[in-house]
């Protein structure tokens, strides 16, 4: 069965640092990749998405995530956190080409933003 | 309404009891989805609808839980006789019928089992 790994369970910075959450996943054939993001008492939202094409994806609120075939990652990224980032954010993975049309999540990752 | 409406928004049981779970997905959706979200354990895959195809049970714990859904449209969770273990919160997602899988959450249900 599918698996997706994010390896940080808990993440502290302060504002202004940048932001990498790694994520692996462990089916090698065509994956759909996503981000999404749970904020203090709301509901899961996508933050951003890979289906294919250029594998440098732009989310909202200047997220961006990078698909490294090679290395089953999609890691997702922030130049410069605000406080208003602090949040769970778990990466995601189904696989089309299978028929699996369930998106398999990530146990999250915690980030508390320091002002 | 515009998003994924689901009730209880809180539950709380007693051992043994059952519960029924509500999910009404966003209008026009015809993929309908059920995770339970349990804390440090992150999203666990229940069970799958997508329109009239026989649902994809393959994530449900035990025999003691089950879902319907009426018309297309609305889900409902079933967990009979619960445990002290099923205590989580229980996610609907629905969404449309392509292949993207981009999934619309609802607030989710907290059912604590006395």
């Amino acid at each position: 069965a599918q698996s997706v790994s994010q390896h940080n369970h808990h993440v502290i910075l302060s504002e202004a640092a940048s932001l990498e959450l790694g994520c692996n996943y462990s089916y090698g054939g065509t994956v759909n990749l996503f981000w999404y993001v749970q904020y203090p008492g709301q509901h899961l939202q996508l933050l951003l998405k890979y289906f294919s094409g250029d594998p440098l994806v732009k989310g909202i609120k200047g997220f961006e995530a990078e698909f490294i075939k090679s290395k089953f990652s999609f890691n997702l990224r922030k130049p410069s956190v605000q406080w208003s980032d602090t949040a769970e954010y778990f990466c995601a993975v189904n696989m089309p080409g299978a028929g699996s049309y369930q998106l398999t999540f990530g146990k999250g990752t915690k980030l508390s933003v320091i002002p | 309404g515009a998003g994924v409406s689901q009730s209880p928004s809180n539950k709380v049981t007693e051992k043994g009891k059952d519960v029924e779970l509500r999910c009404d997905p966003i209008s026009g959706h015809t993929a309908l989805y059920w995770y339970r979200q349990s804390l440090g354990q992150g999203l666990e895959f229940l069970i799958y609808f997508q329109g009239n195809s026989a649902p994809d049970k393959s994530g449900l714990p035990s025999d003691r839980f089950s879902a319907e859904r009426t018309g297309g449209s609305v889900s409902t969770l079933t967990i009979q006789r619960t445990q002290q273990e099923d205590s989580a919160v229980y996610l609907c997602a629905s969404s449309s019928r392509d292949l993207t899988g981009e999934l619309f959450f609802g607030e989710g249900s907290r059912l604590t089992v006395l």
